[in-house]
């Protein structure tokens, strides 16, 4: 099942903090966070496990609401390379589609100095 | 270490033609997935192998099917190409030691034109 990413784009000046949100209708195991930047491929920034875990990048931090199949990522103090779009994957719990990830439409971020 | 590869990157077909993709992962990597990259739509899941095995399988049509080799090295095949297959595939491998998803790194893409 496809989560929903919002918002769809956000504007930001360097300097300026942003959130963006991830959320499934699907018992969730894990959330996995990308960030594509135009014309590259997706980069890993983040996956946050069932039961508090996380693993990725020292300066974006996320979180994971397991109860509410939800999570966010928090970009604090934005870079102008924070710039792309940012993707979360999501794994759903169980079934036949263990170790798959669905994708959402995407965050389209945009810094300006 | 070399990345994710991917061949061609760019290609150009007529509605109707038939199109392989190539994928070659990190070393070490036995699982490959592959996802289809249209503007709006995100990433949609394809197919994933691990060790020559289809693993799982998303919603498309049968004309899309896939391979993997000995050598972890992955096909994408594509027959009866219609215009709304127009996309950019990309290839991701992970190490996929346990049964649930690991970091995935991502080819730069093979960018789909179908006149």
């Amino acid at each position: 099942q496809q989560p929903v990413q919002s918002p769809q784009a956000v504007i930001l000046r360097e300097g300026e903090d942003a959130v963006i949100n991830c959320s499934s209708s699907k018992a969730l195991y894990s959330v996995h966070w990308y960030r594509q930047k135009h014309g590259e491929a997706p980069v890993f920034l983040m996956i946050l496990l069932k039961g508090g875990e996380q693993k990725g990048h020292e300066k974006i931090s996320a979180s994971f609401n397991e109860k509410k199949q939800q999570s966010s990522l928090y970009l604090t103090a934005s870079q102008l390379s924070y710039s792309g779009t940012y993707f979360c994957g999501t794994e759903e719990s169980g079934g036949s589609t263990l170790g798959r990830l669905y994708f959402g439409r995407g965050t389209q971020l945009t810094v300006w100095p | 270490k070399a990345g994710v590869t991917q061949t061609p990157r760019y290609l150009i077909k007529t509605r109707g033609q038939q199109v392989t993709l190539s994928c070659s992962p990190i070393s070490g990597h036995r699982s490959v997935s592959w996802y289809q990259q249209t503007p709006g739509q995100g990433l949609q899941f394809l197919f994933e192998y691990f060790s020559e095995t289809q693993r799982n399988k998303g919603n498309f049509p049968g004309r899309f099917s896939g391979r993997q080799f000995s050598n972890s090295r992955s096909e994408m095949n594509v027959s009866t190409l219609e215009l709304g297959d127009s996309a950019l595939y990309l290839c991701a491998s992970s190490f996929r030691t346990s049964g649930r998803a690991e970091t995935q790194y991502f080819g730069p893409g093979t960018r789909l034109l179908v006149l």
